[in-house]
């Protein structure tokens, strides 16, 4: 399986951006690329997904390597909660499995 | 539904003993998966369904966990003598019929299972 590696934690202030990198140097060709966040005591929750174009939605920005083996999901204006864990996750063509990450623990100041 | 819903929140069980995990998809959502979250942040696919048949099951642990998806019924995962490395949040997740790989997955707030 493809995986994906991401810092163990980042830090921002409220109302910065925030730049949540990820690499995926195995990454194939039909794998799609997935972010996540998981606030305390709650499943997954879906944030944005793209192929190979960068993609904008109402929660973020997701920028991806033209070679496509990193990518790095931007957050606008950070606010407070928006502290969770975000994983970068691969996702199989064929099946639609997403595998996750370690992910990226984000905490967000005041 | 608009929300996927599991049952129990929470469940305890003896080494040895079974557990049986339910979950209601999204009306309308026809993909079904299971991941199982050991010690916080560490996702391990189990199993996916497209309706009632059994769409991948690479992750399953085949001697004592098996799973169903059977008409208006919820969606269940059963495993037989649970183990003490059981213990975990299992998520059930169900998507819309679409684009292979590019779905968008809906979460349930999980099962914690605790074996003793």
């Amino acid at each position: 399986d493809a995986k994906t590696t991401q810092p163990n934690s980042m830090e921002s202030n409220e109302e910065e951006p925030v730049h949540l990198p990820c690499n995926h140097s195995t990454i194939s060709g039909t794998d799609y690329i997935h972010w996540y966040r998981q606030l305390p005591s709650q499943g997954p929750e879906y944030v944005i997904h793209g192929l190979t174009s960068n993609v904008n939605n109402r929660m973020a920005s997701l920028a991806i390597a033209e070679d496509r083996k990193s990518s790095t999901l931007i957050l606008h204006r950070a606010t407070l909660r928006d502290a969770a864990v975000y994983y970068c996750i691969l996702s199989y063509y064929n099946t639609d499995k997403l595998i996750f990450g370690t992910g990226t623990r984000l905490q967000v100041f005041p | 539904g608009e929300e996927v819903a599991q049952t129990p929140k929470h469940l305890v069980r003896g080494e040895g003993q079974k557990a049986k995990l339910y979950c209601a998809p999204i009306k309308g959502h026809s993909y079904v998966f299971w991941y199982q979250q050991v010690l916080k942040n560490e996702f391990k696919f189990l199993i996916s369904f497209q309706n009632e048949n059994v769409f991948d099951e690479t992750g399953m642990p085949k001697e004592r966990f098996s799973a169903k998806c059977l008409p208006n019924s919820p969606c269940s995962l059963e495993i037989q003598a649970t183990k003490l490395e059981d213990s975990a949040v299992y998520f059930c997740a169900s998507s819309e019929p679409g684009t292979s790989g590019g779905n968008e997955q809906f979460f349930g707030p999980g099962t914690r299972l605790t074996v003793l």
